[in-house]
């Protein structure tokens, strides 16, 4: 079945350090992907998205994912975490054709830790 | 920045009850969407909204469902008969094109009692 795998439920990272959200999908055709992030009690807010061309895209908040067709993944990475980025951390994918219905993962939750 | 605004931020209904979730979406998008989450569960598609007619809807979207735009700027979300397994999180998000982010609002909390 096509779908969008998040692979971490949890992850603590130390403020400061680095961090990387890992998304796999499984469609035949590569997806337009989109990372949104959700703190407690607000909507998704838009991180960053690829639809074609150079495969490392910069995002909000310091952010950045790197597609590899290879792997049908887009992994979302920071260099630096701020105690704010604790979140709950969404990779989405719009199929595209007919459908521009976005398909979500399971959701990664990251704790930073002082 | 222009946002997509939702109302009520959370709603509580008994079972069977009609409720309606209200969304103002951002004002030069042309394409509507609602999404829910049950709790602990990933955000699910429920129905686009395009030109004043439904372009896709989930196989959750029954007939229990509907979704309107009364006006030039609202857009609802209409459960006729509500069940317990209606409680979730209810998302609004609105885009200005048909691959374009779609940018969601801060989500109606829906309980059924």
């Amino acid at each position: 079945a096509q779908s969008v795998t998040q692979p971490d439920i949890h992850i603590t990272v130390s403020e400061g350090a680095s961090l990387e959200l890992r998304c796999n999908y499984s469609y035949g055709a590569t997806p337009y992907l989109f990372w949104y992030v959700q703190s407690p009690g607000q909507g998704l807010q838009l991180l960053l998205k690829y639809f074609s061309g150079d495969t490392l895209v910069q995002g909000i908040k310091g952010f950045e994912a790197e597609f590899k067709r290879s792997q049908s993944s887009f992994n979302l990475r920071k260099p630096s975490v701020h105690w704010s980025d604790a979140a709950e951390y969404f990779c989405a994918v719009v199929r595209g054709g007919a459908t521009n219905k976005l398909i979500f993962g399971t959701g990664t939750l990251l704790a930073v830790q002082p | 920045e222009p946002e997509v605004t939702q109302t009520p931020s959370h709603q509580v209904t008994q079972m069977g009850q009609e409720v309606i979730l209200r969304c103002v979406p951002i004002s030069n998008h042309l394409y509507f969407y609602w999404y829910r989450q049950i709790l602990g569960q990933k955000v699910e598609f429920l129905v686009s909204f395009y030109n004043n007619e439904i372009s896709e809807k989930s196989e959750i979207f029954d007939d229990q469902f509907s979704v309107e735009r009364p006006d030039g700027s609202n857009f609802t979300l209409k459960i006729r008969s509500t069940k317990l397994e209606d409680s979730a999180m209810y998302f609004c998000a609105s885009s200005d094109d048909r691959v374009q982010p779609q940018h969601f609002g801060d989500g109606t909390r829906l309980s059924i009692l």
